[in-house]
């Protein structure tokens, strides 16, 4: 149980198009998710946390019209990078929270996608 | 400002041998702190994780042991296996679901 899904896994695209990148939970649902990036050898930053239903939270420095964030349902949360540059390629993984009591505090984290803006 | 540190960057293990990897905080206010297997191109995968209550958790080859008055927190990997090989995660969360990563060690582990 607890497995979350990101599409598509790689995605190569040029400088000033929009990529579109979903994040399912497959076999809960979540009220929240959250959009980190990463790059090569480094930590995860967290960009933004998305709640079902409302307006994503976005942390300091990441730019919302940019990185446009959707939740429209309990499974489903999308992150759309804009106008994407050469500078937005990076990994980009997903994670949503286990709704039940057994673990509420668990971040169960998507495989991935790889972006590379030519 | 690095709310949980984390040491080494990189470890060296010789097969059966025991890989311990430290973290640190300073915010009493976290109380989980889980610890995340992340391997290339993958996405980070829960491997076990502790609440503040507890002072040491083991499951099967890998245990967390717990140090709240020092604020410090670290995982031993018994046995270990060339498997094991990937980037290990400690993290530390508030009861708001606020998760906050180490910056990683890169443990090799050798035949």
């Amino acid at each position: 149980g607890a497995v979350v899904s990101q599409h598509p896994s790689r995605v190569i695209c040029k400088s000033g198009t929009s990529v579109k990148i979903e994040c399912r939970s497959l076999d809960f649902q979540a009220t929240t998710m959250f959009w980190y990036r990463q790059f090569p050898k480094q930590s995860l930053m967290l960009m933004a946390t998305s709640n079902e239903g409302s307006k994503a939270t976005y942390e300091q420095g990441v730019e919302k019209d940019k990185f446009l964030i959707n939740h429209a349902s309990l499974t489903l949360s999308t992150l759309t990078v804009t106008s994407a540059h050469p500078e937005d390629s990076s990994f980009y993984i997903c994670s949503a929270i286990l709704m039940s009591g057994l673990a509420p505090d668990t971040q169960y984290f998507g495989p991935g996608t790889r972006l590379t803006v030519l | 400002q690095q709310q949980v540190k984390q040491s080494p960057q990189s470890l060296i293990v010789q097969k059966g041998g025991i890989s311990i990897i430290n973290c640190a905080y300073e915010n009493t206010a976290f109380d989980y702190f889980p610890w995340y297997q992340q391997f290339p191109g993958k996405g980070p995968a829960l491997l076990i994780a502790i609440r503040p209550d507890v002072s040491e958790k083991k499951e099967g080859r890998f245990t967390i042991s717990f140090n709240k008055s020092a604020k410090q927190f670290s995982l031993h990997i018994m046995d270990s296996q060339p498997g094991d090989s990937a980037t290990y995660f400690c993290a530390a969360e508030t009861g708001a679901n606020n998760l906050f990563f180490g910056t990683g060690t890169r443990l090799t582990v050798i035949p």
